[in-house]
């Protein structure tokens, strides 16, 4: 099975703040990964496609980069609506989710 | 507008058996792998079982493998998830996720609210 680790777990910014999640994959996934947004009692949003796409109607303030095993998120100017828990999923081999990062005002 | 709806959660006793169901609509069904997420209380995501969009290929994660039943029907565009053999650690929020292909493995660009399930005596 490939896993995904996320770093860091929880992450504290400030509205304004540029801030990057980044995911490990245990082998290569070439660049089939996914971001996803999820906030308490919701369902989680798809962000990012294929490791830097972007999904329809998401900002550009979200971008996405990386290949094989390492990956990131990145917000390039931290919004009141941003802050919530991160996943990355990899659909290399089957699907697994990372364990997820908790994005949290300062 | 792509809708997904889940129902058939709830409180079941360890050992039971329980039904979810998601109706959806706004998109050509048969087209898609759909798949069932689940989240534990507090916890993250945990892809339960795929299903391609002819229902011929199906995937199940390792823990509920042998006791969980993926399936659909496309002519009622519905998607199902038959969960025997219940446990406490299944206890989560089932959600329906649309996959972005026919075919798994695949990400998923439509979710439902959820479903709450309670494995519990």
């Amino acid at each position: 099975d490939i896993q995904l680790t996320q770093s860091p777990s929880t992450l504290s910014a400030s509205v304004g703040d540029r801030v990057t999640i980044t995911c490990r994959a245990s082998q290569s996934i070439s660049n089939w990964l996914a971001w996803y947004q999820q906030k308490p009692g919701k369902a989680p949003k798809l962000l990012i496609y294929k490791a830097s796409s972007l999904e329809g109607g998401v900002p550009s303030r979200f971008s996405g980069s990386g290949s094989r095993t390492e990956f990131t998120l990145t917000i390039s100017s931290l919004q009141p609506d941003d802050f919530a828990t991160y996943y990355c999923q990899q659909y290399n081999t089957e699907e697994t989710f990372g364990q997820g990062t908790k994005l949290e005002i300062k | 507008e792509v809708q997904l709806e889940e129902s058939g959660g709830g409180l079941v006793q360890p050992g039971g058996s329980l039904r979810l169901s998601c109706a959806a609509s706004g998109f050509t069904f048969s087209s898609t792998a759909m798949s069932w997420v689940r989240q534990a209380p507090g916890k993250g995501l945990e892809l339960v079982s795929i299903i391609s969009g002819s229902g011929g290929s199906t995937y199940y994660a390792d823990s509920v493998r042998g006791r969980f039943t993926i399936s659909r029907d496309n002519s009622k565009n519905t998607l199902y998830l038959q969960m025997n053999g219940l446990r406490a650690e299944d206890t989560a929020v089932y959600y329906c996720a649309k996959a972005r292909r026919i075919l798994p493995p695949g990400y998923f660009d439509y979710w439902g609210q959820g479903t709450l399930v309670t494995v519990s005596s």
